[in-house]
């Protein structure tokens, strides 16, 4: 099946700093992704839709300044998580429909930890 | 952000037992969805449901999509320890738009 693979799958920062993640659709095309978070056993909560060629659409509460999200091509979407707050760590999935509306695959996920 | 009411929120189960868990939504969908979640993994797609009334099965497992389209269930049948793990139901409009999940199912298998 396809496969869509995420970098880094964990990773540690220091509060203040930016965290950039990303999400790969390795062998489909992808003009939507979405981005996921999970905080501990919690289920998983939609933060965006990522756009190719064209901005993000965020839910209600995510702040788009904060987590900004870049879908430059039709298989890489990158969140970068903008002056990390230790509440900002979470497990950040992302998700792939393939092209045109097809079955969503999910990435291995990314274990952010602000200390 | 929504969320579908999915229960039980966590089951303790002696080998060789059936498990049943169930989601439930105030809206309708027209995909419906269980996954499987590992600890630290991304959820792995156990079966899809596209049909009002669909019921599908995949080796011991088996769900059906209900006919108000509100509702799903999930049955595993002879567990086994490897069945330990999160269950999450999901529900999806159309193909391009994002999933809609539930709480979660977290089942332990006893040997």
């Amino acid at each position: 099946g396809a496969v869509v693979s995420q970098h880094p799958s964990r990773v540690i920062c220091k509060s203040g700093t930016s965290v950039k993640i990303e999400c790969r659709s390795l062998d489909f095309q992808a003009t939507t992704m979405f981005w996921y978070r999970q905080f501990p056993k919690q289920s998983l909560m939609l933060m965006a839709t990522s756009n190719e060629g064209s901005k993000a659409t965020y839910e209600q509460g995510v702040e788009k300044d904060k987590f900004l999200i870049n879908h430059a091509s039709l298989t890489l979407s990158t969140l970068t998580v903008t002056s990390a707050h230790p509440e900002d760590s979470s497990f950040y999935i992302c998700s792939a429909p393939e092209d045109p509306a097809g079955e969503q695959y999910f990435g291995p996920g990314t274990r952010l930890t602000v200390t | 952000g929504q969320q579908l009411n999915q229960s039980p929120q966590s089951m303790f189960i002696q080998e060789g037992e059936d498990v049943s868990m169930n989601c439930t939504s105030s809206s309708i969908f027209n995909t419906w969805l269980w996954y499987k979640q590992d600890p630290g993994e991304g959820p792995v797609l156990l079966i899809a449901l596209y049909k009002a009334g669909e019921l599908t099965s995949n080796g011991r497992l088996t769900a059906q999509f209900g006919i108000t389209r509100k509702d799903s269930f999930l049955n595993i049948s002879a567990s086994i320890p490897s069945d330990v793990g999160i269950y999450f139901c999901a529900g999806q409009l159309t193909g391009n738009t994002p999933l809609v999940f539930g709480k979660g199912t977290r089942l332990s298998v006893i040997a």
